[in-house]
């Protein structure tokens, strides 16, 4: 079946430090790929999506690029805040499009 | 207003008792979705409606019921709570499965 994968359960860095967090996924088509962001005491929200392979998509300074080669979906940032500190999802949209697969999470704690 | 609402934040129950969750939105979605999260776990699809029509994940099918009496209503009935239903449960809705709104979700913890 479908799944997505992400390895880190928790980062922690510096303001300012580059962050990078790893999603794989597997599947027997073409996904929309998302990434939704939960903080403290709230449910998930969307950062970005991105609908077509080989696509990049942007949001608030995060940036996530659908690489249909090595079927990832890897969340980058150039320069971390303290604000950005939370929970971040890798998700997977199912084949029909009637649903949205999770992966584990990566908590980001950034630090002052 | 992209306002998703569950009630309530915190829920207690007792094993064997039945349990029932309640999620609205103003949204007009489609479908509204219910997910179970765990600890260290991703957060689980337990069974969404679209329109009026249920569907049930296959390995919880016999666990959680639903209804959905109008549009802007859901709710999640658990018939007889085991200690391994607690978890936080997350409450989603949307349009034609394009971004997930979620509500900030039900803490249910059985006794």
């Amino acid at each position: 079946g479908d799944s997505v994968t992400q390895m880190q359960g928790q980062v922690t860095l510096s303001e300012d430090d580059f962050l990078f967090i790893n999603c794989t996924y597997s599947t027997t088509w073409y996904p929309t790929l998302f990434w939704y962001v939960q903080y403290p005491g709230e449910g998930p929200q969307l950062l970005l999506k991105v609908t077509t392979a080989n696509n990049k998509g942007i949001s608030r300074g995060f940036e996530a690029t659908y690489d249909k080669r090595t079927t990832s979906f890897h969340l980058q940032k150039a320069s971390v805040q303290e604000s950005d500190s939370a929970v971040y999802y890798c998700v997977l949209g199912s084949n029909s499009g009637t649903y949205q697969r999770f992966g584990t999470g990566t908590k980001l704690q950034v630090v002052p | 207003d992209t306002t998703v609402k569950q009630n309530p934040r915190y829920k207690l129950a007792r094993v064997g008792k039945p349990v029932n969750l309640i999620c609205s939105q103003t949204m007009n979605h489609d479908t509204m979705y219910w997910y179970q999260k765990k600890p260290n776990q991703a957060p689980k699809l337990l069974l969404f409606y679209y329109d009026k029509i249920l569907n049930r994940e296959a390995d919880t099918f016999e666990k959680f019921q639903s209804s959905r009496p109008n549009n802007s209503f859901c709710s999640l009935y658990i018939g007889s709570a085991g200690l391994e239903y607690s978890a936080m449960y997350l409450c989603a809705s949307s349009s034609r499965a394009e971004t997930l709104y979620f509500g900030s979700g039900t803490r249910l913890t059985v006794l």
